[in-house]
Order: structure tokens, then sequence, then C-alpha cells
């Protein structure tokens, strides 16, 4: 049972444009959401959070935005860059737990 | 800076062994946790623990063990391990609580076993 789901595995954009990552959930008792990047032969690093009881939280250039609706989650980053190529793993929080999604491989072109 | 470390970036073992993977964090976190990722899967958590001596299962504890003798150091044991068990493992830490709480994470472990 997957209760958080990145449907694209992939996505490639270009420098300077916007990178839309999303994420979807099924378990309603999440308090929190959080995305993590993820570099090749490095841990996750984390990158921002929202609190299930906001619509949208913005740190420079990343901006998450939460449907509680639709149970859906995406993330922003704007202008993106070539730094910006790695995998993103976004996650809901329930007591002290994580539970990740499959993560998505963000590539940017220069 | 909140630091973990743990022990091997990889290793190779043989269908049977045991193998213990060693995680150690500086900043005093009452939470620890270990994770393995897997391509296509993400991150799927395998025990944590909230204090020394205590132990949660995750969603996949089977063929693994932990131990928590010390505040800052966390063991992932494979009592013998298999090739599913070929995996990145990921170790983390973070406090108890708090808002918007934070994992942070070591740089992992490849294991490969033959």
């Amino acid at each position: 049972d997957q209760q958080v789901k990145q449907n694209s595995p992939s996505l490639s954009v270009q420098e300077g444009r916007i990178s839309i990552l999303n994420c979807d959930y099924t378990n309603s008792m999440f308090d929190y959401f959080l995305w993590y990047k993820k570099y090749p032969a490095e841990g996750p690093t984390f990158l921002i959070s929202i609190s299930s009881i906001k619509d949208k939280n913005e740190d420079g250039r990343f901006t998450v935005f939460l449907n509680k609706s639709a149970k859906h989650l995406s993330l922003h980053i704007v202008p993106s860059q070539p730094g910006d190529s790695a995998v993103y793993f976004c996650a809901g929080r329930y007591g002290n737990k994580l539970v990740f999604g499959a993560g998505t491989i963000l590539r940017v072109k220069s | 800076d909140v630091k973990v470390t743990q022990s091997s970036r990889y290793l190779v073992k043989r269908t049977g062994e045991k193998v213990f993977l060693e995680c150690v964090q500086d900043m005093d976190h009452e939470n620890m946790f270990w994770y393995r990722q897997d391509p296509g899967l993400g991150l799927r958590l395998i025990y944590f623990s909230y204090d020394v001596k205590m132990k949660e299962k995750g969603d996949i504890p089977e063929g693994y063990s932990v131990s928590r003798e010390k505040k800052e150091r966390f063991s992932l044991i494979l009592e013998s391990a298999s090739t599913n068990q070929t995996s990145m493992y990921l170790c983390a830490s973070s406090f108890l609580g708090g808002l918007g709480e934070t994992q942070y994470f070591g740089p992992g472990t490849r294991l490969l076993v033959l």
C-alpha cells in the first residue's frame, strides 16, 4: 500500500524554466509534508516542508503547494538551475515517522 | 551542522553472513532510523528507535534487527544476509517531536550480497 506516490519517475526541464514535481498521498493522518533532494552517492537532504494546515510555503526558489482536498502536493522550482538536477523525494509525516514516495529524477538542461 | 556518519560506503558480503551496519550522529538526537532505498520503491523504513534500548519495527523489518546501546549510535544487523538484501542503506536521525521535523541522513552504505 503506497501511501505516498510520485507518479513521474523523471522530468527534464530547460535551465531558467519552472520545474514542477508532483506527489499524491492517501493517508489523511499526515500532519507535515517534506521534500528531500538526493544527489548520487549522498544521503537525502531536507529541502522544504509544509504543515497540513497550510496551502503554500515558499523558500527562495522553492515553493510547495498543498491541496488537501485532492490529497496532492507539488514542488515548484523557479528558475531551475543545472545544480538542481537530482532525485526529489516527497514524504508525509505521522508521529515521528516519514513515509516516502519513490522519487522523481529531475534533469535540468543548460 | 548535523553530522550522521555510516561506517562503510560500500560492502560486499556472501549469502548467509552476518552483517553489521553502524550509524553515529553527533547532535544528541533522540530518534534514529534505518531505511533501504531501491529503484522505483523510494526509501522504506526498516526500524527506528526513539530512545536508548528502544526500537520499533518499520514497514519492512523482516530479516533485520537493530541495536541502540548508546544515544548516538544505531546499528542495523542482517542476521543471515540474502541476495534480496542487496540495496542502499540509509541511516537518519532527528529530534523527538517538533514542528516540520526534519530527518538528517548519512551518506548511505551500498551493500552487495553475493
